[in-house]
């Protein structure tokens, strides 16, 4: 079954990067769109933007333009979200998800990352 | 800050339903049939409960249906179950093609 599963937890300093990584599996790794979904401890839903494992095309919204990257290595079917410039507003569960089309609802979703950012 | 609007929290009794809103503007919810309802159980990732507006995924329950009118869309939940008890989402498309969520809703069960 279609799978995705995230790197584990990980705690920066202010002004540090953090890198956490999607694995998929189940499917053919370059024909779904993932997207990036983030949720500070007790607040919402925010969208990160999406990566086309085929090609790499990107899309981030504006807020975070500059300071998100993803990237995607085909021979391991892995995506990755590079967030730099942390500061503790950063600090949140960081989600992987997908529904396999560009903006199809998100049927399935890794585990979560926890990313703490503190001094 | 959410562009959507959704209320924080709503309660119910058992084998009640209740309704859910979520509203936007012609350039997100109003203008595309792209809402979408997760469920969130705390500690858990969300899930699909309702896409494009009114569409169920299979194995979701029927006692959960969407709807859309103008701006505003809606979830509600009928014969409200403990089990329902939960944070509800809602995301649309936008115009300028990225994806928006709501600030969440707290379902209660009484």
């Amino acid at each position: 079954q279609v799978q995705l599963l995230q790197s584990g937890a990980e705690v920066k300093t202010p002004g540090a990067s953090v890198k956490v990584s999607c694995r998929a599996s189940g499917y053919t790794f370059n024909s779904y769109y993932i997207h990036w979904v983030r949720q500070a401890p007790g607040q919402g839903l925010e969208w990160m933007g999406v990566i086309y494992p085929s090609g790499g095309s990107t899309k981030y919204p504006q807020i975070f333009q500059g300071r998100v990257t993803m990237t995607r290595d085909t021979s391991t079917s892995t995506v990755y979200m590079e967030l730099s410039s942390l500061r503790s507003e950063d600090t949140a569960v960081y989600y992987c998800a997908t529904g396999g089309g560009l903006w199809m609802p998100f049927d399935i979703w890794g585990q979560g990352t926890m990313v703490t950012v503190s001094s | 800050q959410s562009a959507l609007t959704q209320p924080a929290s709503v309660s119910g009794s058992p084998g009640q339903s209740i309704t859910i809103s979520c509203t936007g503007t012609s350039s997100d919810v109003g203008g595309y049939n792209s809402v979408s309802w997760y469920l969130q159980h705390p500690g858990k990732a969300p899930k699909l409960m309702i896409h494009e507006v009114t569409k169920r995924p299979s194995g979701v329950s029927n006692r959960f249906s969407g709807s859309k009118s103008g701006n505003t869309a809606s979830l509600t939940i009928s014969g409200l179950q403990a089990e329902d008890e939960a944070y509800y989402y809602c995301s649309s498309y936008t115009s300028s093609s990225t994806l928006v969520f709501g600030p969440g809703t707290k379902v209660t069960v009484l």
